[in-house]
């Protein structure tokens, strides 16, 4: 079975300062992987997504993650945060032999300071 | 676009009721699901479709039905609702190819009481 652990409930950044959001993630096949943002009152967004290819995937608002296999890892990275990159985070995949199913991780919430 | 479209936003059942959550997506996406978030649990999913006329169980399916008699609608139906069902659900589509990102709607709060 394919799951997902997000191993921090909460970030907190200064606004300008790097940010980190943690995922691992577990597949038995090839691992498609996923991160999403919740903005209060508010369904999931899609920000980025690892298929193949290149492990440091760019994507929506800056954001960027990396893929590392022996790590099992696709860690969500941004080089300099802003105030209203405050969300909630989720990472999800999907085993391609598991046909359409996603799995979520619990969420991060992240905060960005001024 | 419209996209995802669920209703109603926000409901409060008493204990034993039942109600339709709506969900209609406009663009032409054959994979539907139904999550249900709650704090700190991240999402689950309840049920999802793969084509008008199909559907099939997620990790949570208890005390939940659903139908999809055409590509746009998915409506997920509560019976009997209880305390536990108490949560925000979510609809979502996607195209169906692996790779491909899911598009949510906003999101319908229900309290059961």
């Amino acid at each position: 079975a394919q799951s997902v652990a997000q191993p921090e409930d909460q970030v907190n950044v200064a606004e300008g300062n790097p940010l980190t959001v943690k995922c691992t993630y577990s597949v038995s096949g090839n691992p498609y992987l996923f991160w999403y943002v919740q903005y209060p009152n508010r369904g999931l967004q899609f920000l980025l997504k690892y298929i193949t290819g290149d492990n440091l995937v760019k994507g929506s608002y800056g954001f960027e993650a990396e893929f590392n296999k022996s790590q099992t890892s696709f860690h969500l990275k941004k080089p300099s945060a802003l105030v209203s990159d405050s969300a909630l985070y989720f990472c999800a995949v999907r085993d391609y032999n598991a046909g359409n199913m996603l799995t979520f991780g619990g969420g991060t919430r992240l905060m960005v300071k001024p | 676009n419209a996209g995802v479209t669920q209703t109603p936003k926000f409901r409060i059942l008493k204990i034993g009721q039942s109600m339709t959550l709506q969900c209609t997506q406009d663009m032409n996406h054959n994979y539907m699901y139904w999550y249900r978030q709650d704090p700190g649990m991240g999402l689950k999913l309840i049920y999802y479709s793969v084509g008008a006329g199909i559907t099939d169980k997620g990790e949570v399916p208890n005390g939940y039905n659903v139908s999809r008699s055409t590509t746009e609608d998915f409506p997920l139906r509560l019976e009997l609702a209880a305390p536990s069902q108490t949560s925000v659900y979510f609809c979502a589509s996607t195209t169906g190819v692996d790779t491909g990102e899911l598009f949510f709607g906003e999101g319908s709060r229900l309290t059961v009481l």
